[in-house]
């Protein structure tokens, strides 16, 4: 069974780091555009930060460049956002998911990992 | 950066009835377009990519259609289960952007 699941959210001040991490299970993420996603409280969905099966190409919305950095670690099958410089405003759910379909489409997700940023 | 508009942002309805959900973007982006369904503490579910196939596993009741920029979700007989926020999402260019969404609530 194809399953992703996030860790590595909580509370961190203004200014601070946090990295997430997502564990794959049931492919490869290698094999796959893999991707993050946030969803403030309340609120829409987001798109955070996107890397190519090859990792020669990483994509970031305007407001993370600079701060975040998406990776990935194919021996343990896992993907990465190293969030650093914190802001309230990152405050969100944030979700992995892996393409569908070939194309930059995503299903399925994990259940969402939440930082909050607030001193 | 292409914006996506979804309608409206509340829709009320009964089971059984039918459900029409619009997304308008501000730029041709042919086919390229895929709604997902969100329920409470859920993470979101693809339905539709393409504009027009549905995912798999997905309940024929769910259909997509549109291109260029106007776009419509359709779910023919509302299940209890449909009852959920639905999203729009472009992939023609980067950043990758999704729709405000649109809450389908009970009546």
């Amino acid at each position: 069974e194809v399953q992703l699941m996030e860790s590595g959210g909580g509370l961190v001040q203004p200014g601070g780091s946090l990295r997430l991490s997502c564990a794959a299970a049931g492919f490869t993420v290698s094999s796959y555009w893999m991707t993050w996603v946030r969803q403030s409280p309340g609120k829409g969905l987001e798109w955070v930060a996107s890397i190519k099966q090859d990792g020669s190409a990483k994509y970031y919305v305007d407001s993370v460049k600079g701060r975040f950095t998406i990776s990935r670690d194919d021996a343990k099958n896992s993907l990465y956002l190293q969030m650093n410089s914190l802001r309230a405003e990152d405050t969100a759910v944030y979700y992995c998911a892996r393409e569908y379909s070939n194309a930059n489409w995503y299903d399925p997700w994990g259940q969402g990992t939440l930082v909050t940023v607030s001193s | 950066e292409i914006v996506l508009t979804q309608s409206p942002v509340t829709l009320s309805l009964s089971p059984g009835e039918r459900a029409t959900l619009s997304c308008r973007a501000s730029q041709n982006i042919a086919s390229y377009l895929a709604w997902y369904q969100q329920k409470p503490g859920q993470a979101p579910r693809l339905l539709i990519y393409g504009a027009s196939n549905r995912a798999t596993g997905i309940p024929a009741r769910f259909s997509g259609s549109g291109s260029g920029t106007d776009f419509t979700l359709t779910i023919s007989n509302l299940e209890p289960e449909d009852f959920a926020v639905y999203y729009c999402q472009q992939r023609v260019n980067w950043p990758l952007t999704f729709g405000g969404g649109t809450e389908v609530e009970i009546k």
